[in-house]
């Protein structure tokens, strides 16, 4: 079974501009998590996306965008980018996600996105 | 926000050396504590979720004891090996979200 899958792989963008991580969950799993990773910091929650809704969110300004799909697919999107927002980006599939507090996460590789 | 602490936050241990470590969770409201190993270059990989308190998980030479009502978690590793080198994190369960620590960074010397 395929794991999950992120691309791109590693992003260079400016500050101001927007950009669109993608995510492709393991087969079957229909919930994703984002979270955002940053030196000296805990995986950050961002958000989760569960049969094409976002079911929560963590604490994380408007300019953090995301959508799921209905093969479940999830895209984030980050608008006017900041310094602050360079970071390893993960995303996490699980078939019961946030619902089920004892489902397993299986995460992707991440997107490592650096701002100039 | 919930805070999920982790000590200590790195250690080095020789190889052949056992070594534990702690997260830390608030005790009200528990629902499920996860650990993770997180190995350089590779994506974070579930090791336990745990929801009794009492609880003991064991995988190989790596175990992890739960105490719901005090709100911390162990994890042990026996007789580490460089293999083992690699961040341990914790995440709390609850409110619909996975509050993670930021990790305690295993480096086994050979």
């Amino acid at each position: 079974k395929a794991g999950v899958t992120q691309t791109p792989r590693y992003l260079i963008k400016t500050r101001g501009q927007q950009v669109t991580l993608s995510c492709s969950p393991i087969s079957g799993h229909r919930s994703v998590s984002w979270y955002q990773q940053t030196p000296g910091q805990g995986l950050q929650f961002l958000f989760e996306y569960f049969s094409e809704t976002q079911r929560n969110k963590g604490n994380f300004p408007g300019r953090f965008s995301g959508r799921q799909f209905s093969n479940s697919r999830s895209e984030m999107n980050v608008s006017t980018l900041e310094l602050g927002d360079s970071a390893l980006y993960l995303c996490a599939s699980s078939l019961q996600g946030m619902g089920d507090p004892t489902d397993t996460q299986y995460f992707g590789p991440g997107t490592r996105l650096t701002v100039l | 926000i919930l805070n999920v602490e982790q000590s200590p936050q790195s250690l080095h241990v020789q190889e052949g050396d056992s070594t534990n470590f702690t997260c830390s969770f608030p005790s009200s409201n528990f629902y499920a504590l996860h650990w993770y190993r997180w190995e350089t270059a590779k994506s974070p990989e579930a090791l336990f979720v745990m929801t009794l308190n009492g609880d003991e998980k064991k995988k190989g030479r790596i175990s992890a004891t739960l105490n719901t009502k005090e709100g911390y978690s162990y994890l042990y590793i026996k007789g580490s090996q460089p293999e083992d080198s690699a961040t341990y994190l914790c995440a709390f369960s609850n409110d619909y979200k996975l509050s993670f620590g930021a990790g305690t960074t295993v480096t086994v010397r050979a």
